[in-house]
């Protein structure tokens, strides 16, 4: 099973809103990322979670908060957004933790609107 | 100077041709290069990865890596209209992180 579910697929949210978006995997994969993905842009990483633990936050603003409850899961908790926070969510796991390999696979990311 | 360099294009090649997709970036110490094909409105999906200078064939895809002149590209043979979507390069800069290009347009007329 190589695949990476994200849930849910499309989220719109006020910018009161509090709102979560889930990401899992059972590849068996140590390292786990989120992505940011604007229209006509590359993904832009936000933050990578290593067996389990934090270990990049590309300085990502506080109203985004990363967690990760198990090796298999990993959450982004979204609170106060601001309109421009609207794109595509990617979350990604690779096999490996260190190099020579990076090979990231993706989930089919939420696309999230904030109105 | 931007990390990872691409061409936007849109690249358009006819049925049946070979297209050629390139990328440069500017860390010498990268050791890990990626194409990922991404689709409209889909995630980017693992095509290609590479680690040392030459060529890497995978069934109608060849990567090629030139680590001095700090160059990689990625060869489509026999095109095909389902390959048209945007194509990008990544390329691990540093500790678990891996940067992308922009990303090629490729558009496969049929």
């Amino acid at each position: 099973d190589t695949e990476v579910t994200q849930t849910p697929k499309h989220l719109v949210m006020g910018m009161t809103n509090k709102k979560s978006l889930k990401c899992e995997q059972h590849m068996g994969h140590r390292a786990m990322y989120w992505y940011k993905q604007k229209a006509k842009k590359p993904p832009e990483l936000m933050f990578v979670y290593s067996y389990e633990k934090l270990s990049i936050n590309e300085s990502v603003p506080s109203r985004f908060s990363p967690e990760c409850p198990n090796s298999s899961l990993l959450n982004l908790h979204l609170h106060a957004l601001q309109p421009e926070d609207s794109a595509l969510y990617l979350c990604a796991s690779s096999p490996r933790d260190g190099a020579p390999s990076y090979e990231q696979y993706f989930g089919p990311g939420t696309r999230l609107t904030v109105t | 100077q931007k990390e990872v360099e691409q061409n936007s294009g849109p690249l358009s090649v006819p049925e049946g041709a070979i297209a050629s997709l390139n990328c440069t970036y500017s860390d010498r110490g990268s050791q890990s290069f990626f194409w990922y094909r991404q689709y409209s409105g889909k995630s980017p999906e693992l095509i290609m990865s590479i680690y040392s200078n030459g060529d890497k064939e995978d069934g109608r895809f060849t990567a090629q890596l030139n680590k001095a002149s700090q160059y990689v590209s990625l060869l489509i043979r026999d095109s095909q209209p389902s390959d048209s979507a945007t194509y990008l390069c990544a390329v691990q800069g540093g500790y678990q992180k891996v940067t992308f290009g922009i990303g090629t347009k490729l558009q496969v007329i049929p």
